[in-house]
């Protein structure tokens, strides 16, 4: 079955560093891949997506991801953090089975930016 | 405003007593899914149906039960309440395909004593 692998559980950062947060997928075929961010105490809302084409997928607020398919890997980044991305980060896949599609997520980063 | 609603946000249930999380959708989609969040382990898929009238188990069906007898609605059982399940609980919808995101209701935390 169709896993996601997100390596760092809890990310800190001061406002204007640099931010990647780590992805990884099992499957080697097809994949649908997105990010989600849940702001605290707020339901989870759409970061970005891949499905096909280019690599670099530009999303939200200044986000981009890449695929890697040769490392099964789909990385957040962004360039400069703000206090607002204080958030939770999780990393999906489309996983096919039983002839119909379903999210499967990581568990999760969660991000705290300081001022 | 269009969207998932779920009802309640918040309750309290005492072990061995059941209750109904309602999920109600505007957007006329066809798949509707039931995720629990739990802390350090992410979203896992509880029940999901891919129109009214069908609905199959997700990753970690033990313990609840849904219906769909309307395209809108898409309620979550839980017969008899196990601390293991207090956890905070989403409901999403999707129009179907794999070209879509989901949209998230703003979810309901229950806690089982």
């Amino acid at each position: 079955a169709q896993s996601v692998s997100q390596h760092n559980h809890h990310v800190i950062l001061s406002e204007a560093a640099s931010l990647e947060l780590g992805c990884n997928y099992s499957y080697g075929g097809t994949v649908n891949l997105f990010w989600y961010v849940q702001y605290p105490g707020q339901h989870l809302q759409l970061l970005l997506k891949y499905f096909s084409g280019d690599p670099l997928v530009k999303g939200i607020k200044g986000f981009e991801a890449e695929f890697i398919k040769s490392k099964f890997s789909f990385n957040l980044r962004k360039p400069s953090v703000q206090w607002s991305d204080t958030a939770e980060y999780f990393c999906a896949v489309i996983s096919f089975s039983g002839g119909y599609n379903k999210l499967i997520f990581g568990a999760g980063t969660r991000l705290a930016v300081h001022p | 405003n269009a969207g998932v609603t779920q009802t309640p946000k918040f309750r309290i249930l005492k072990i061995g007593q059941s209750m109904t999380l309602q999920c109600a959708q505007d957007m006329n989609h066809n798949y509707m899914y039931w995720y629990r969040q739990d802390p350090g382990m992410g979203l896992k898929l509880i029940y999901y149906s891919v129109g009214a009238g069908i609905t199959d188990k997700g990753e970690v069906p033990n313990g609840y039960n849904v219906s769909r007898s309307t395209t809108e609605d898409f309620p979550l059982r839980l017969e008899l309440a196990a601390p293991s399940q207090t956890s905070v609980y989403f409901c999403a919808s999707s129009p179907g395909g794999t070209a879509y995101g989901y949209t998230f209701g703003s979810g309901t935390r229950l806690t089982v004593v």
